[in-house]
């Protein structure tokens, strides 16, 4: 079956500029996850849904970063005005699982360079 | 400050050869992962540990977990270039999930 997509796979903005990041996750997981993994790193937790609800979003580096899944499925990343070190790869990954985290799934990834 | 450690962090080894790729962590964690990543792939699941002394085998990889010392290792048998890749460990704490900064992993003939 299909798994975690996400698009773009590739993302060029200038600095100051806005772009979404969207992620499909697994039809019927109910959680998603999102990371930033910078060049040469592991990924690093940005934040975490169960179904619609964002119930952890204590990694978002800044106010700049906001991220939504309003009817439990597709999620977008946004990162308003962005800037160099924003350049890395963003992952998404999916659950089956909601309370218990136990298998994530992840996609191909984001890349987003910042120029 | 929640750390996950590993070492090596570059590894090149010949063909055929063994080696051990070590993890510690700095908290008490109900799960660890071990996960491997292509260039620029996304993360493909290895082993999931759960217990004191699990230990668990695919293959030429071997993944064992001892929580009283919070360290983990992926042994390597008999490497072959296909073993190529980056390699993280991970723990979790709640639905949080932290990653070491990866073993570059190269395997030479």
């Amino acid at each position: 079956g299909a798994g975690v997509s996400q698009s773009p796979r590739y993302k060029v903005a200038k600095r100051g500029q806005d772009v979404a990041l969207r992620c499909d996750p697994i039809s019927g997981h109910v959680s998603l996850f999102w990371y930033q993994q910078a060049l040469g790193q592991g990924p690093e937790f940005l934040t975490y849904f169960q179904n619609e609800a964002q119930l952890d979003k204590s990694g978002l580096p800044s106010d700049r970063f906001f991220a939504e899944r309003p009817e439990g499925s597709v999620s977008t990343l946004k990162i308003q005005r962005t800037q160099q070190e924003d350049s890395a790869v963003y992952l998404c990954a999916s659950s089956l699982a909601g309370q218990f985290v136990y298998e994530q799934f992840f996609g191909p990834g984001t890349r987003l360079t910042v120029l | 400050e929640l750390k996950v450690e590993q070492n090596p962090l570059f590894l090149s080894m010949q063909e055929g050869k063994n080696y051990t790729i070590y993890c510690n962590y700095s908290t008490t964690s109900d799960r660890l992962y071990w996960y491997r990543q292509d260039p620029g792939k996304s993360l493909e699941s290895l082993f999931v540990l759960l217990s004191n002394g699990a230990v668990k085998q695919e293959g030429r990889l071997m993944a064992s977990l001892d929580t009283k010392a919070r360290l983990s290792t992926l042994h390597i048998t008999a490497a072959v270039h296909d073993l190529s890749a980056t390699y993280f460990c991970t723990i979790s704490a709640g639905n949080q999930f932290y990653f070491g900064t990866g073993t570059s992993l190269t395997v030479i003939p």
